[in-house]
């Protein structure tokens, strides 16, 4: 079963559509979750973080079911400028007092004008 | 904000050659990682270093070296490039390993080995 994983999409969503992209990780133990945004050719660069109770940062909305190791993203109001690819992370105890960052393959958004 | 710097935007390199590419953090920070981007592979870890002179493999440590010898920089060497080590590599840098950091990444350096 691969570590994180994410539907690729592509999602092609209309302008001011709310879309949803969904992640399950498969290490019960990991400690910590994030959201990564990568526009093509660029490097991938923090979305959000994704806490336990939910948190919102504006239009995006990013939920935490620990009993279902499933993560999830929602963007309301969608723009152009949010077309990009979306990367699930996952944050697992390493061993040695150290973590490391599990990377999903990304699920690509193209919001159409 | 923290900035993390790759020497070279795209690279172009023969079989057989060793390559050296070269990644700079102005941040202080304590970890460093090298990944490779690959259609439909998604990112691989092949090398990360918790501390200067210190360096753990990762999943693809094959055909590649690193050198941390200050702490600000970290260095991936690929001792004889082959044709399949083109890709895109990314270098991160995080403060901590801890659970709730996430990484910075340099702008990236595609290499093609011909």
């Amino acid at each position: 079963r691969k570590e994180v994983e994410q539907d690729p999409g592509p999602f092609n969503v209309p302008e001011g559509a709310t879309v949803a992209f969904n992640c399950t990780y498969s290490n019960s133990a990991s400690q910590s979750f994030f959201w990564y945004r990568q526009d093509c050719r660029k490097e991938p660069k923090l979305l959000m973080s994704v806490y336990s109770s939910g948190n919102e940062d504006g239009r995006f909305t990013a939920q935490l079911n620990r009993a279902s190791q499933y993560i999830s993203l929602l963007i309301r109001d969608s723009k152009l400028s949010d077309s990009a690819t979306y990367l699930c992370v996952v944050n697992t105890y390493s061993g040695a007092g150290s973590y490391q960052l599990t990377f999903g393959k990304g699920t690509k958004l193209s919001v159409i004008p | 904000d923290v900035k993390v710097t790759q020497s070279s935007r795209y690279l172009v390199k023969r079989t057989g050659e060793k390559v050296f590419l070269e990644c700079v953090q102005d941040m202080d920070h304590e970890n460093m990682f090298w990944y490779r981007q690959d259609p439909g592979l998604g990112l691989r870890l092949i090398y990360f270093s918790y501390d200067v002179k210190m360096k753990e493999k990762g999943d693809i440590p094959e055909g590649y070296s690193v050198s941390r010898e200050k702490k600000e920089r970290f260095s991936l060497i690929l001792e004889s490039a082959s044709t399949n080590q083109t890709s895109m590599y990314l270098c991160a840098s995080s403060l901590f390993l801890y659970k709730e950091y996430g990484y910075t990444f340099g702008s990236g350096t595609r290499l093609t080995v011909v």
